[in-house]
């Protein structure tokens, strides 16, 4: 069975700083690999999608990479904003295309 | 990408009760939905797979007489909880499969449920 693991579990930083947070998994055999933003009570966001055939998305601020033969994966941020704090969550499909969520990283960005 | 609604987004209920919660594909046809369950401090746990107009596929662990999933339509998936207890209060969030080539899900906002 998939697991998944997030490190840091949690992170505070001043604002403005760069970041990265860390996924890893345990079966490389993944069709893709999936970073969540979760605010505290909400449901979850898809902030960047990476095929099992690419080793990096980008969408503004964001940059994730994948590396599928060690199974980790990380996404990092730029010129990080208050904003940002929220829980971010990496997932992984399987076969029948049910995520495995990782732990989480909680993230607090300080004005 | 698909736009995922789901009601109530809050419920309280009394012990012993059942609740209902919708998850609804507003502008995707969805052979496929997927309910995860979600405790404080915790990540999201899959729950079960919802496949329209069969049984869905219950996870380990997770009682199916408990958790009731009917997945009548292309656009709608409830699921029941049935006599409701104070450990069962949770987030419960739902997510469609979406069609494509990438097969990414779309996530419903999520619906708190507290049992008293």
């Amino acid at each position: 069975k998939q697991e998944v693991t997030q490190i840091p579990a949690a992170l505070s930083v001043p604002e403005g700083e760069n970041l990265v947070l860390n996924c890893s998994f345990t079966d490389s055999a993944i069709y893709n690999l999936q970073w969540f933003r979760q605010d505290p009570g909400k449901g979850l966001t898809s902030l960047l999608l990476i095929q099992s055939s690419q080793r990096e998305q980008t969408s503004g601020r964001l940059n994730a990479s994948l590396d599928k033969s060690s199974g980790r994966s990380t996404l990092y941020i730029a010129a990080s904003q208050p904003g940002d704090s929220a829980t971010y969550l990496c997932a992984v499909p399987n076969t029948g295309n049910q995520f495995y969520f990782g732990t989480g990283t909680s993230l607090t960005v300080i004005p | 990408g698909a736009v995922v609604s789901q009601h109530p987004s809050r419920v309280i209920c009394k012990s012993g009760t059942s609740v209902k919660i919708e998850c609804r594909s507003l502008d995707f046809q969805a052979t496929t939905m997927f309910w995860y369950r979600q405790f404080p401090k915790q990540s999201l746990m899959l729950m079960a797979t919802s496949n329209e107009g069969s049984k869905a596929t219950y996870e380990q662990g997770v009682e199916k007489d408990k958790f009731l999933i009917n997945h009548a339509s292309l656009t709608l998936s409830t699921l029941t909880v049935t006599s409701a207890h104070p450990e069962d209060s949770s987030f419960y969030i739902c997510s469609v499969l979406g069609g494509g080539a990438q097969e990414t899900q779309y996530f419903g906002p999520g619906t708190r449920l507290l049992v008293l």
